[in-house]
């Protein structure tokens, strides 16, 4: 079974600062994982995917994720935020035939 | 902008209506997915459609049926609905094979239902 653990539900930074939303994946085979973001009253959009190919994978809107096996994480970074960043992220898993976990979501704010 | 299209955008139903919520895909996607998301939760798995058939039921009250009419249609229909299903409802859609077992989902901007 997958499971993941996104630490802090809610995450403030000021506009120009780095960010990082943490997530901790357990998964008993080689995991497939996705940060998704979701902007207020509106569907999820992804963000990036890791499907084993490199380990550093770059998304849109300047994100990147590096998938790190020892440590089961993968977590998300951009070097400086934007006020348009501010959404709630998913961190995802998925392995196998298994259906796709989502975390519980970090909520980004972005302050000016 | 989305490939994946829901209408209504907002829908207000008593518990006594039947009502349905729609979504189109024109990707050529064969796996459809109805998940339902409440305030500050993450999106909830409630059904998937493989070619058309269901393959998942994730133990769904019967009050809600799901309907694959074609391979770009997905329907969900309401009836007696409770107030505890105030959700934002969301369609998703995925490739069937290797796209299935990776994940990755496309989706809609949500449905949201509230019941009186």
């Amino acid at each position: 079974a997958q499971s993941v653990t996104q630490l802090g539900s809610h995450v403030s930074v000021s506009e120009g600062a780095l960010v990082l939303l943490r997530c901790n994946y357990s998964s008993s085979v080689p995991p497939y994982l996705f940060w998704y973001v979701q902007y207020p009253n509106q569907g999820l959009q992804l963000l990036l995917k890791y499907t084993s190919a490199a380990t550093l994978v770059k998304g849109i809107n300047g994100f990147e994720a590096e998938f790190k096996k020892s440590e089961t994480s993968f977590h998300l970074t951009k070097p400086s935020a934007h006020m348009s960043d501010a959404a709630e992220y998913f961190c995802a898993v998925k392995g196998g035939s298994e259906k796709l976990v989502f975390g519980k979501g970090t909520k980004l704010t972005v302050n000016p | 902008d989305t490939e994946v299209t829901q209408t209504p955008k907002h829908l207000v139903m008593g518990m006594t209506n039947k009502k349905s919520l729609k979504c189109e895909q024109h990707m050529g996607h064969r796996a459809m997915y109805w998940y339902k998301q409440k305030a500050k939760k993450p999106p909830e798995l409630m059904f998937v459609y493989s070619y058309e058939k269901l393959s998942i039921n994730e133990s769904v009250p019967s009050r809600f049926s799901p309907e694959c009419p074609n391979s770009s249609l997905l329907n969900l229909h309401l009836h007696a609905l409770q107030p505890e299903d105030s959700a934002l409802y969301l369609c998703a859609s995925s490739q069937v094979g290797l796209a299935l077992i990776t994940g990755e989902l496309f989706f809609g901007e949500g449905s949201r239902l509230t019941v009186l």
